[in-house]
This record gives C-alpha cells, sequence and structure tokens, in this order.
C-alpha cells in the first residue's frame, strides 16, 4: 500500500496569513503515460462529508477559491492556501488514486492563530 | 448539481449485517466508477472498496474482504455495500464518493451489542 505522509499535523495562521500542508507519499504517484500526478486534496469542517478541492495535484476543481492551490510532483506535493479566511478552518487530507487501495493522509487540521 | 444520499445505516450486533445504499442523481451514474469510504468519528479517512462502472470490477480493503459487497445498479442510480458478519471496528460513517469528486454526507453503522 502507498503510505500518504502529512505534515505538520496541525497548524495556527493568522487570518490573511499564508497556511501551507505538505503531504508525501512512499512511492511515486506519478503516472508515466499521461505524466499526471494522482493526487487530490480535501477539506472536511466539522459535521460535513470531505469536499474536493484538488485534483490531479494541482487542478482546482469547479468553485474552490483560487486561493487554494496544490504543487508538486513525483512522491512531494503541497496545498497552500495564499490568504487564510476564517471558513478555511477544517481538516485537510491529502489521497493518491494512482492505485488501490486508495490511500489518504493522516489529516491536517488547521486552525486561526 | 450532484447528489449523493447515503442510506441504510444504524445500529447492528456484532455478526449482524446491514446493505446501504446510495442514491446518485445530477450526473451520468453509469459512466463513473464509485467508492465507499468510512471514518471512525473524530478520525481519518479510509477506503473500503470501489466498483467499475458496468460493476463488473470491485476491490476490497484486506479489512472487510470477503465479508463486504460492493454492488450498483445503473437503472436505478443506486450503489450498494452489503456489509456482512459485522465487528466493532467496522463502526464508523460510511461515505459514497466519485473517484476525485463529490462524496455523499454519509450514513452512520454502529456495531454493538
Amino acid at each position: 500500500d502507498i503510505v500518504m505522509t502529512q505534515s505538520p499535523d496541525s497548524l495556527a495562521v493568522s487570518l490573511g496569513e499564508r497556511a501551507t500542508i505538505n503531504c508525501k507519499s512512499s512511492q511515486s504517484v506519478l503516472y508515466n503515460s499521461n505524466n499526471e500526478n494522482y493526487l487530490s486534496w480535501y477539506q472536511q469542517k466539522p459535521g460535513q462529508p470531505p469536499r474536493l478541492l484538488i485534483y490531479w495535484a494541482s487542478t482546482r476543481e469547479s468553485g474552490v477559491p483560487d486561493r487554494f492551490s496544490g504543487s508538486g510532483s513525483g512522491t512531494d506535493f503541497t496545498l497552500t492556501i495564499s490568504s487564510l479566511q476564517a471558513e478555511d478552518v477544517a481538516v485537510y487530507y491529502c489521497q493518491q488514486y494512482y492505485t488501490i487501495p486508495l490511500t489518504f493522509g493522516q489529516g491536517t487540521k488547521v486552525e486561526i492563530k | 448539481e450532484v447528489q449523493l444520499v447515503e442510506s441504510g445505516g444504524g445500529l447492528v450486533q456484532p455478526g449482524g449485517s446491514l446493505r446501504l445504499s446510495c442514491a446518485a442523481s445530477g450526473f451520468t451514474f453509469s459512466t463513473y466508477w464509485m467508492h465507499w469510504v468510512r471514518q471512525v468519528p473524530g478520525k481519518g479517512l479510509v477506503w473500503v472498496s470501489r466498483i467499475s462502472t458496468d460493476g463488473s470490477s470491485t476491490s476490497y480493503a484486506d479489512s472487510v474482504k470477503g465479508r463486504f459487497t460492493i454492488s450498483r445498479d445503473n437503472a436505478k442510480n443506486t450503489l450498494y455495500l452489503q456489509m456482512n458478519s459485522l465487528r466493532a471496528e467496522d463502526t464508523a460513517i460510511y461515505y459514497c464518493a466519485i473517484t476525485t469528486g463529490s462524496w455523499g454526507q454519509g450514513t452512520l453503522v454502529t456495531v454493538s451489542s
């Protein structure tokens, strides 16, 4: 199984400041035939299901604010919130869909400082 | 608008069975691979099972293999998860989800005597 490891486990950021979450996979999730990274990012607020933010490592889902961006390739990925808003308080998960079983990172809790 | 609505959760004794359903609307259900993912409240996300568009290909997490069966009825736009020989550790919120797409609100399964 591909192990997904996120860092940090939690972070507190001031409103308007940048938040950065890292995700590392135990093996590459880059599929050479189409040069796509099979990596997505989800946001989960309390009492709600996960919401897809980013897929193919850097493609923003429709309706997701452009302050959310994804980057990285191979085994190292980053989710950046460029200017943290109050409504961004949530747990964020990375997920690989390169192979079965799909696996998720342990989650990163983002709070307001 | 894409909608996934799970049902069928509840309280069941260890060793018992439940059948979860996921009613899909707002998209062409028959053209999407579908998944079940579970989450113990307050904990992380764990992939359970996947099914191909026509139901001919299925995959399971090792923890549920031989006990759970995923299926779909494309005529009814509905995804199912038959859960047998339930254990206390199967207690979780069960979500149906589209690969890199929308998730339902989830249905809570509690296995307890």
